[in-house]
């Protein structure tokens, strides 16, 4: 599976969007980008993935650059409860592998 | 409905023992892969079944196993326990074995003392 490089923390004011950039340049064409947060002390949450195009749902969004070599969550209106630690995964295996990085902190304050 | 379920939900134990770690998966789900996460760091890949059947294996000793059972629930066993097994052991389930959303439980917080 390709590797992931994320910034190991963030800040965001609470309400507005929080863009959190992962880049993962040596990604393959059957490998999906994911995206999980753990808030402390709980199980890791699936939050989107995609393989190739912009992905929406009700928790963020997920940008994927035309040459899948980065991308960017989005959480368009950041609550103090989306403070967590956020995992950019690439996987491509024919099993449900997931390699977890160390992650963003991303902190939302008031 | 109820989510993926762990048991126990902490543990400690002594060195050289054994432990045995369970985990039900979302109702209708086949696939349970597990996890563990030492603190300050991400989950680490261990095992994954999918119908009773293992599909993955990740960089672990042959101290840890673990095995499906006919209605999708899991197993993980760590023999010989070492210090060093002391971790946040998750479970996950998911509807098939390929690329689909990971449904995580709480986890085990098991103690090696």
């Amino acid at each position: 599976d390709a590797k992931t490089t994320q910034p190991p923390s963030m800040d965001c004011a609470e309400g507005r969007a929080a863009n959190l950039p992962c880049n993962h340049s040596t990604i393959s064409g059957n490998e999906y980008v994911y995206w999980y947060r753990q808030i402390h002390s709980q199980g890791p949450q699936y939050i989107i993935h995609g393989l190739k195009n912009n992905e929406t749902n009700e928790m963020a969004s997920l940008i994927i650059t035309e040459d899948r070599k980065s991308s960017t969550l989005i959480l368009p209106h950041a609550t103090l409860r989306d403070t967590a630690v956020y995992y950019c995964i690439v996987s491509g295996t024919s099993y449900g592998k997931l390699t977890f990085g160390q992650g963003t902190i991303l902190t939302v304050h008031p | 409905d109820a989510g993926v379920t762990q048991s126990p939900t902490h543990l400690i134990k002594t060195r050289g023992q054994h432990v045995t770690l369970r985990c039900s998966p979302i109702s209708g789900h086949k696939s349970v892969s597990w996890y563990q996460q030492v603190l300050g760091q991400g989950p680490q890949f261990i095992f994954q079944y999918y119908e009773k059947e293992e599909r993955g294996r990740g960089n672990f000793p042959d101290r840890f196993s673990a095995r499906q059972f006919p209605n999708y629930s899991s197993e993980l066993n760590v023999n010989a326990l070492l210090l060093g097994d002391s971790a946040l052991y998750l479970c996950a389930s998911s509807s098939s074995v390929g690329n689909t959303e990971a449904f995580f439980g709480q986890g085990t917080r098991l103690t090696v003392v």
